[in-house]
């Protein structure tokens, strides 16, 4: 089957403008997470949403990220007034229900660059 | 969820078994040791997870030491394709479903 997918693969935009990430998780997952890879480093959690509602977004950095998930399936992490420093790789994962010793399969993630 | 300590970077020689050790020795009883990798440009792939008991599946084998205080990912007959980076993640098997990555071992197969 499908696994997770996301788009777009590359984003390039310019210091201050608003961008939006979107994440298909594998059909029928129910938890979604969403993690920032900058370079030479391991993934960072940033969010996790079981169905409809954020569970945990303690690992968001400000509030210029806000992240939704409306029916449960589709998120878009959304990303306003960009700073050069958001510049990473933004990597989404989905499980089957959340629970704490499932498998976390990713997607091949979003490179955004901020200029 | 305990702090992780993994040497940055290892060679193995093509064909051979690679030994990935870990070092979690604040792991509580409850907590999971979890290995993950991540091929370059692709997102992290799960590999195996335990306990305290050994396991072994289609990918690798996860030998955890009695006090559990570390572990050692396996990959018996290494080939070009196992060259990533590897991930050792201790997380609790419940109530806390984040996965904190470290740094890693950038692990290169050498034909």
């Amino acid at each position: 089957g499908a696994g997770v997918s996301q788009t777009p693969s590359n984003k390039v935009t310019e210091k201050g403008k608003y961008v939006e990430l979107r994440c298909d998780p594998i059909s029928g997952h129910t938890a979604l997470y969403w993690y920032r890879q900058s370079l030479g480093q391991g993934p960072e959690f940033l969010i996790y949403f079981q169905g409809t509602g954020a569970a945990d977004d303690s690992g968001l950095p400000n509030d210029r990220f806000f992240a939704v998930r409306p029916e449960g399936s589709v998120s878009t992490l959304k990303i306003q007034r960009t700073e050069r420093g958001d510049s990473a790789v933004y990597l989404c994962a989905s499980s089957p229900s959340g629970g704490g010793r499932e498998t976390q399969y990713f997607g091949p993630g979003t490179r955004l660059l901020v200029l | 969820d305990a702090k992780t300590t993994q040497p940055p970077s290892m060679d193995c020689a093509e064909g051979r078994a690679a030994n990935l050790p870990c070092n979690h020795s604040t792991i509580s009883g409850n907590e999971y040791v979890y290995w993950y990798r991540q091929i370059h440009s692709q997102g992290p792939q799960y590999i195996i997870h335990g306990l305290k008991n050994n396991e072994t599946n289609e990918m690798a084998s996860l030998i955890i030491t009695e006090d559990r205080k570390s572990s050692t990912l396996i990959l018996p007959h290494a080939t070009l394709r196992d060259t990533a980076v590897y991930y050792c993640i201790v997380k609790r098997g419940f109530g806390n479903e984040k996965l904190t990555f470290g740094t890693g071992t950038r692990l290169t197969i050498i034909p």
